[in-house]
């Protein structure tokens, strides 16, 4: 079984600021990867697949890194609106099974 | 775009069954393109995988939560469905169903919260 860890759990921060969460897998993923977003009563959001692709209406300010075990979620400039949990996620080769992260809690400073 | 949407009861006792079913729009669960699959979320904690389903009918299932987890489609309805036996206090969540493209959940339904107790 892979398991994802990230850190850190909480990221305090102020608005404008860059955000950099880090995730690591027990093995390596390649580039599948995927990182969401959650806001408090949503449904988490898919941001990033394959590591580094932003997915349909993401705004730029959100980029993807990393290949093998170690994974990066940047938030260039934090807006409003980013103060949520991020999750990361991978499902592997065979049989196809989905894990996520614990989560990393970026609030405001 | 996809559309999913959860419905069942609210509220189950301990021991018995969990039934949930995701009911689909703006696409056929027939396609081979994707995975359908159920996620859950205990109160104030992260997120679970539970299981998928295959257009083919093949199933997947979390290990922690193999030997309770039923997951069926039902293609007429454009549905699929959950079901969790035998559950606890510790199965209270909300559910979530979703449909994945190969490695990732690209569509949510909003999810259903599921309280488990007497």
């Amino acid at each position: 079984e892979i398991v994802l860890t990230q850190s850190p759990a909480t990221l305090s921060l102020s608005p404008g600021e860059r955000a950099t969460l880090s995730c690591r897998a027990s093995q390596s993923l390649s580039s599948y990867l995927a990182w969401y977003q959650q806001k408090p009563g949503q449904a988490p959001r898919l941001l990033i697949y394959d590591a580094s692709n932003r997915a349909t209406g993401i705004p730029a300010r959100f980029s993807g890194s990393g290949s093998g075990t170690d994974f990066t979620l940047t938030i260039s400039s934090l807006e409003p609106e980013d103060f949520a949990v991020y999750y990361c996620q991978q499902r592997s080769n065979w049989p196809p099974e989905f894990t996520f992260g614990p989560g990393t809690k970026v609030d405001i400073k | 775009q996809l559309q999913l949407q959860e419905s069942g009861p609210g509220l189950v006792k301990p021991s018995e069954t969990l039934s949930l079913t995701c009911t689909v729009s703006g696409g056929s669960i027939s396609s081979s393109s994707y995975y359908w699959g159920w996620i859950r979320q205990p109160p104030g904690k992260g997120l679970e995988w539970i299981g998928s389903i295959y257009y083919s009918g093949s199933t997947y299932y979390n290990p922690s939560l193999k030997s309770r987890v039923t997951i069926s489609v039902d293609t007429s309805k454009n549905q699929f469905s959950l079901k969790l036996s035998s559950v606890t206090a510790a199965d209270t969540a909300v559910y979530y169903c979703a449909v994945a493209t190969i490695r990732r959940f690209d569509y949510w339904g909003q999810g259903t919260l599921v309280t488990v107790s007497s």
